[in-house]
C-alpha cells in the first residue's frame, strides 16, 4: 500500500461544475496536509494546507481533513478552464520534514 | 522576492558520466529539500538539509548520488554514474525556519542516453 494514494484520473468537470479530489494516506500519526498543484512542465505550486480536522476554505477552494478516515480533500468550486492541471496531495509526518506525495489527480476543466 | 531557482534547466548526459545539480534557496530559508519526479508520479523525497547538515537523507536511492549545502545556502546534488533510469526532473524546495510551507524551485530535467 502506498503511503499516500490518489485516482490519478484524469477527472473531467466542465467549467463552472465543482471539482472534488480525494487523498488517502497510511500514517496516523501525519501532521500537516498539503494540496499542491501542477501545470504541464512546470513545478508544484502550494494552493492550500491543513491541519486540523474539518474544512478549511480559501476563495474557490476548499480543503476537507478527516484524521479518523485518514482522508484529505480538496473542492474546486466554479471550475474554470486555467484549473486544468494536476493536483498532488502532500502529507508530512515530522514538523518541518520531507513532504510524501501522491501520484497526483490529473484535472481537465471543458469550456 | 526572488525563489527558489536552480541551474541547469536541463541537462543531457551520457551514461557513466558525472554530474551536478544547483539549488539557491529562497534569501533566509534554513531548510532545503531535494526531490526526484517521474513522469506522471508525484515527487519523491531525497534528501533534507537544515542549516548545513542532512536532517535526513533517506530518500537517496544508493550512493551514486551525494548532496552538500556547505555554506548552508546553495546546495548541490551530485549524481555518479549516471544511469538511464536517473533520467527525471530533480526539483529542490526552502522552507522558512518555524513554517510548514516547501516553496518549489523549476527543477532541473536530467537526461541520460
Amino acid at each position: 500500500q502506498k503511503e499516500v494514494e490518489q485516482n490519478s484520473g484524469p477527472l473531467s468537470v466542465p467549467e463552472g461544475a465543482i471539482a472534488s479530489l480525494n487523498c488517502t494516506y497510511s500514517d496516523r500519526v501525519s501532521q500537516s496536509f498539503f494540496w499542491y498543484r501542477q501545470y504541464s512542465g512546470k513545478s508544484p505550486e502550494l494552493i492550500m494546507s491543513i491541519y486540523s480536522n474539518g474544512d478549511k476554505e480559501d476563495g474557490r477552494f476548499t480543503a476537507q481533513l478527516n484524521k479518523a478516515s485518514q482522508y484529505v480533500s480538496l473542492l474546486i468550486r466554479d471550475s474554470q478552464p486555467s484549473d486544468s492541471a494536476t493536483y498532488l496531495c502532500a502529507v508530512m509526518n515530522n514538523q518541518g520534514g520531507k513532504l510524501i506525495f501522491g501520484q497526483g489527480t490529473e484535472l481537465s476543466v471543458k469550456p | 522576492g526572488a525563489g527558489v531557482s536552480q541551474t541547469p534547466s536541463n541537462k543531457v548526459t551520457e551514461k557513466g558520466k558525472y554530474v551536478e545539480l544547483r539549488c539557491d534557496p529562497i534569501s533566509g530559508h534554513t531548510a532545503l529539500y531535494w526531490y526526484r519526479q517521474s513522469l506522471g508520479q508525484g515527487p519523491e523525497f531525497l534528501i533534507y538539509f537544515q542549516g548545513t547538515g542532512a536532517a535526513d537523507d533517506s530518500g537517496l536511492p544508493n550512493d551514486r548520488f551525494f548532496a552538500v549545502r556547505p555554506e548552508g545556502s546553495v546546495s548541490t546534488l551530485k549524481i555518479q554514474r549516471t544511469e538511464r533510469g536517473d533520467s527525471a526532473v530533480y526539483l529542490c524546495a526552502s522552507r522558512d525556519w518555524g513554517t510548514d510551507t516547501q516553496y518549489f524551485g523549476p527543477g532541473t530535467r536530467l537526461t541520460v542516453l
